[in-house]
């Protein structure tokens, strides 16, 4: 059965400096999507970036980027001159498309952003 | 509306009473979930509706049941609610070859608001 491990219940970060939320995933498939969604205090979830497996490039949305390494299974996420705005939990979460198409998160990270 | 609503959005229930949170989505999305979230345990699934018409149990279905009788609502039924079930209630949504418009997916869900139940 795959798997989300995020490894780092809580993390914290200087304002405007960068930080790193890991995501390791287990799954035996080659074809899959992975997400990372934001959830701040409003607690509404908010899909921050997207990453399809087959392709090599990794996603990037402004200030978001993933480091994706298919063979290792890892996913993580980097947050390039954090703002406080960017204080949430954050879920990584994997997807493949079969006849029981369910998303599986993560446990989540907390990040903290330091003023 | 626009995206998912659901309702209310938080309510304070007398143990052994019946419950039902409602959620209705625009979107025209096939798919629909209904998660629990607890602090520490993540989100987890408590049933699921690939179509109108169909359901499915998700990770932790007991004492929880839905229905799916159109494509826009899925309510969740708790039938007799105890303490254990206070939690926050997501519903969501995805379809990747469906849906309309800016709402056409890539296979990542749409959240509703939430709904905070609190069992006494």
């Amino acid at each position: 059965a795959q798997t989300v491990t995020q490894s780092q219940p809580e993390m914290s970060v200087q304002e405007a400096e960068t930080v790193t939320l890991s995501c390791t995933y287990d799954t035996s498939e080659s074809d899959y999507y992975l997400f990372w969604y934001k959830q701040p205090p409003s607690r509404q979830m908010i899909l921050v970036i997207r990453q399809e497996a087959y392709k090599q490039q990794n996603a990037t949305e402004n200030r978001f980027s993933v480091n994706f390494q298919k063979a290792a299974k890892s996913f993580s996420l980097k947050i390039s001159d954090s703002q406080l705005g960017d204080a949430a939990m954050y879920f990584c979460a994997y997807f493949r498309m079969n006849r029981d198409d369910k998303i599986i998160f993560g446990k989540g990270t907390r990040l903290h952003i330091l003023p | 509306i626009a995206g998912i609503t659901q309702a209310p959005t938080s309510q304070i229930l007398a143990a052994g009473r019946r419950m039902t949170l409602r959620c209705t989505q625009d979107m025209r999305h096939n798919a629909m979930y209904w998660y629990r979230q607890d602090l520490g345990l993540g989100l987890r699934l408590i049933h699921y509706s690939n179509t109108a018409g169909t359901t499915g149990k998700g990770e932790v279905p007991d004492g929880y049941s839905v229905s799916r009788a159109n494509t826009d609502d899925f309510p969740l039924t708790l039938a007799s609610a105890v303490p254990s079930q206070t939690s926050v209630y997501f519903c969501a949504s995805s379809d990747p070859e469906g849906g309309q418009g800016a709402f056409k997916s890539s296979y990542e869900q749409y959240f509703g608001p939430g709904t905070r139940l609190t069992v006494t």
